[in-house]
């Protein structure tokens, strides 16, 4: 079945360092990659995603390349912000699970500090 | 504004009650899913539907239940069944069934058994 594997968290940084949160995954097909986003309280944001290999999203600075050599869609961003603060979370989705339901990640707590 | 509502925002209840989760959504979308959130976890799914009058079990569908009377509408009781029902619940919608497509959440509803 399908599976999302994230570096355990919580990570703690200074504002302005650089940003790493590895995801990596295992599935059956093709998968559809996604990076949610979620502030304290409320639902889930999309923050990126890439549909087929060697596909880079981006947003708001945040970047992820779909590596399906290395079944990874690791998350960068450059230089953090306070207001980057949340929990992140990685998913995917593909044609051959029913529904086209969404595999999470156990979610990687992001905390900046001025 | 087009978006998912769900209501209320907290709730809770006595043990060995049933309660209904609103969640409802003006964005013309196919389908529908809940997922339960616990503490330091990522999001698990409870149930989805793809058209009205049919749904499918996710893979923690046990103590729960749900209906989708209209297109835009599909409630979560959580029974007196479920073991341990004390959780973040969300709800999310898809435009149409295509793996590739992002999905929409709604601000959540807190659950809490007194």
């Amino acid at each position: 079945g399908n599976s999302v594997t994230q570096m355990e968290g919580p990570v703690t940084l200074s504002e302005e360092a650089f940003l790493t949160i590895n995801c990596t995954y295992t599935a059956t097909g093709y998968p559809s990659l996604f990076w949610y986003v979620q502030y304290p309280g409320e639902g889930l944001q999309l923050l990126l995603k890439a549909t087929k290999a060697d596909d880079k999203g981006s947003n708001k600075g945040f970047e992820a390349t779909y590596r399906k050599e290395t079944t990874s869609f690791h998350l960068e961003k450059g230089s953090v912000q306070v207001s980057d603060s949340a929990v992140y979370f990685c998913a995917l989705s593909d044609r051959e699970t029913s529904g086209s339901r969404l595999t999470f990640g156990e979610g990687t707590q992001l905390t900046v500090n001025p | 504004d087009g978006g998912i509502t769900q209501s209320p925002k907290y709730l809770f209840r006595k043990e060995g009650q049933n309660v209904t989760l609103s969640c409802e959504q003006n964005l013309n979308h196919d389908a529908m899913y809940w997922y339960r959130q616990d503490p330091g976890q990522g999001l698990r799914l409870i149930y989805y539907s793809q058209i009205v009058n049919d749904f499918q079990k996710g893979d923690i569908a046990e103590g729960y239940s749900v209906s989708r009377e209209k297109k835009e509408s599909f409630p979560l009781t959580v029974t007196s069944a479920q073991k341990n029902p004390t959780a973040f619940y969300l709800c999310a919608s898809i435009p149409d069934r295509t793996y590739t497509d992002t999905q929409y959440f709604g601000p959540g509803t807190r659950l809490t058994v007194l």
